[in-house]
């Protein structure tokens, strides 16, 4: 029962354009977003989170976008770089699930030169 | 500052034998987590614990794996008999607080059981 799903393993984009990564969820207890990012070798990094109570959260340039109603939230990267080139994970966690995060599977950016 | 240390990083060893592995997590963090990942079944939780107490063990997939927290600067994950089927990726990841914090990762223990 794959509660988070990330349905593209990978995506390419040109340096200097936009990143749009994907994620979905069915358990709307949800109420606490994050997205991780991991490079070979090395463990996920957290990157940026979101709470249910909003829709947009912001951090340089990367913003998280979250659609409650569709269950689906998105990572966007403006502009995208060589160095954003990793594996990127979107995890969610719910109320009285403890600490608990429940992971996407991940995907592969690819950032071009 | 130090941040989650794992070891070792590469184990390699033959089916039957007893693994552990080591997480020292970040100073002043009360919970700790311990995933694996597999290209099967992605980043799954094994068990976390808070405050030095193990919360919930769902995740650890047999008796064969234990995990302990004797204090708040140490955790092992131990897999006694080893078996083929145990090779992947452990992390270790700890948090401060409760909910809202993220979880910092260490650099994950890769495992490969012969």
């Amino acid at each position: 029962d794959q509660q988070v799903k990330q349905n593209s393993p990978s995506l390419s984009v040109q340096e200097g354009r936009i990143s749009i990564l994907n994620c979905d969820y069915t358990n709307s207890m949800f109420d606490y977003f994050l997205w991780y990012k991991k490079y070979p070798a090395e463990g996920p990094t957290f990157l940026i989170s979101i709470s249910s109570i909003k829709d947009k959260n912001e951090d340089g340039r990367f913003t998280v976008f979250l659609n409650k109603s569709a269950k689906h939230l998105s990572l966007h990267i403006v502009p995208s770089q060589p160095g954003d080139s990793a594996v990127y994970f979107c995890a969610a966690s719910a109320p009285r699930s403890g600490d608990k995060l429940t992971f996407g599977t991940g995907t592969r950016l690819a950032v071009r030169p | 500052d130090a941040g989650v240390i794992q070891s070792p990083r590469h184990e390699v060893t033959e089916m039957g034998q007893e693994v552990t592995l080591r997480c020292k997590p970040i100073s002043g963090h009360n919970s700790l987590f311990w995933y694996r990942q597999t290209m099967m079944r992605g980043l799954e939780l094994l068990i976390y614990f808070n405050n030095n107490v193990p919360i919930d063990d769902s995740g650890m997939p047999e008796d064969r794996f234990s995990a302990k927290m004797p204090n708040a600067s140490f955790s092992t994950l131990k897999i006694q008999p080893s078996e083929p089927r145990d090779s992947a990726v452990y992390f270790c990841a700890s948090r401060e607080g409760r909910g809202g914090q993220p979880q910092h990762f260490g650099d994950g223990t890769r495992l490969s059981i012969l």
